[in-house]
């Protein structure tokens, strides 16, 4: 299974709005409403910041939001803050009825400028 | 607090094998599925395999497939992953992540380090 396609990289100012991609197949990220948004600070744990596509875990603020179309989810951040600053990836399950499978991008470096 | 500890991490030269733990407090281990991510030095991560939260389910990454074993020791509250014929591009940091929904990673472990080199 091939990765998500994710830019490399976006920017944005402080207080901006930055909205990042993640394109799949209808065979992964467009077969289930099942995906995952991951924020990774340098040396860290990845963190769950979306789930389900537009669903956000208890604690993470509300400038965090998804959408999807076809087989394109987006991630937006509003409000940029510096400690925004780090990689995201998007995350599919693509799994069948007989295998589970999931499939994440390849990241996206997000730098406030 | 819910808390996930890697350990097992190391050096090792190619064709050899290596079993990294993870040990979970905090949660009814055995209630939830889990996972192990991967994620090779400067390079994205990469879903490893997921077990079910009995054990009588495991699945792997094509990458993987016959060489990784996944498994589990709910008496131990703890979760394995055996890494036979070992390559070069297993070097990586494996994350162990607990299943939410089944469909998404809720909670990470900080990383254990495998570095296959001759």
């Amino acid at each position: 299974q091939s990765a998500l396609t994710q830019p490399r990289s976006v920017s944005g100012s402080p207080g901006q709005s930055v909205t990042i991609s993640c394109t799949g197949t209808s065979s992964d990220l467009g077969r289930y409403n099942y995906v995952s948004w991951y924020q990774q600070h340098p040396g860290k744990a990845p963190k769950v910041i979306i789930y389900d596509v537009t669903e956000r875990p208890s604690g993470v603020p509300d400038r965090f939001s998804g959408s999807m179309s076809g087989n394109t989810a987006s991630l937006t951040i509003s409000g940029l803050q510096a400690e925004d600053e780090a990689d995201y990836y998007c995350c599919a399950y693509a799994g069948t009825y007989t295998f589970l499978n999931w499939v994440f991008g390849g990241g996206t470096k997000l730098t406030v400028l | 607090q819910v808390q996930l500890v890697e350990s097992g991490g190391g050096v090792v030269h190619p064709g050899t094998s290596l079993t990294l733990s993870c040990r979970a407090s905090g949660f009814t281990f055995s209630h939830y599925d889990m996972h192990w991510v991967r994620q090779a030095p400067g390079k994205g991560l990469e879903w490893v395999a997921i077990i079910s939260h009995d054990g009588s389910n495991r699945y792997y990454a094509d990458s993987v497939k016959g060489r990784f074993t996944i498994s589990r020791d709910n008496s131990q509250n703890t979760l394995y992953l055996q890494m036979n014929s070992l390559r070069a591009d297993d070097t990586a940091v494996f994350y162990c992540a607990k299943a939410e929904g089944s469909y998404y990673m809720d909670v990470w472990g900080q990383g254990a380090t495998l570095t296959v080199s001759s």
